[in-house]
């Protein structure tokens, strides 16, 4: 089955840091790019960071850049977000999501395995 | 504000047609960047609903169809159900970052 599980959320005080894990199973991980994607409490979603394959190419939204950083292990099938400097602002559940969506030899930038959410919780 | 532009809420009554825009800029859309859609069910993850402007998943029903012209994009669902109810959302890219649009509550009356 394919699937992505997320953890490592929680409730965590303003200024200090989490770390988001993101298991993969049932697809060849290292073949596709993976991203987060944040939703705020009855909000949308929020693009927060995306990784190539091969980490060469990473982005990152402008309200998280400096202060998160993805990386991705292809050996463990795992996708993290190291989140320092945590805001209120930054209260939501993060979704981890397979980047790319291939059909018939072509793929799409579009996001198409899409794990549960972890919530994330910061305040005093 | 997001970069990608949705009305906030659409309705229509059961076997009705209705449309989503998502109105974007050169930057984006109008850069030639495809459109994808998402189909938000209370309490559930997104799911991809269309890739590729006008693609569907299989699994998705030719009830759902995309489509893009200039800046802007569009999601048309006809035969309206009451399953269809779920908030929808557009992305693209824009320069190398992914842009979502606000979302769009779908009431179905």
């Amino acid at each position: 089955e394919v699937q992505l599980v997320e953890s490592g959320g929680g409730l965590v005080q303003p200024g200090r840091s989490l770390r988001l894990s993101c298991a993969a199973s049932g697809f060849t991980f290292d073949d596709y790019a993976m991203h987060w994607v944040r939703q705020a409490p009855g909000k949308g979603l929020e693009w927060v960071s995306g990784i190539s394959w091969n980490s060469g190419s990473i982005g990152y939204a402008d309200s998280v850049k400096g202060r998160f950083t993805i990386s991705r292990d292809n050996a463990k099938n795992s996708l993290y977000l190291q989140m320092n400097s945590l805001r209120a602002e930054d209260t939501a559940l993060y979704y981890c999501a397979k980047g790319d969506y291939c059909t018939n030899g072509v793929c799409f930038h579009a996001f198409d395995i899409w794990g549960q959410g972890t919530m994330v919780t910061v305040s005093s | 504000q997001s970069v990608l532009t949705q009305p906030p809420s659409v309705s229509g009554a059961p076997g009705q047609r209705v449309t989503i825009s998502c109105t974007g800029s050169s930057s984006n859309i109008g850069a030639g960047y495809d459109v994808h859609w998402y189909q938000q069910l209370p309490g559930t993850a997104p799911k991809l609903l269309i890739y590729g402007n006008s693609n569907r998943p299989s699994g998705v029903p030719d009830r759902f169809s995309g489509s893009k012209s200039g800046t802007s994009a569009s999601l048309a669902i006809t035969g309206l159900q009451a399953e269809d109810e779920a908030d929808y959302y557009c992305q693209s890219y824009d320069s190398s970052d992914v842009v979502f649009g606000g979302g769009t509550k779908l009431t179905v009356l």
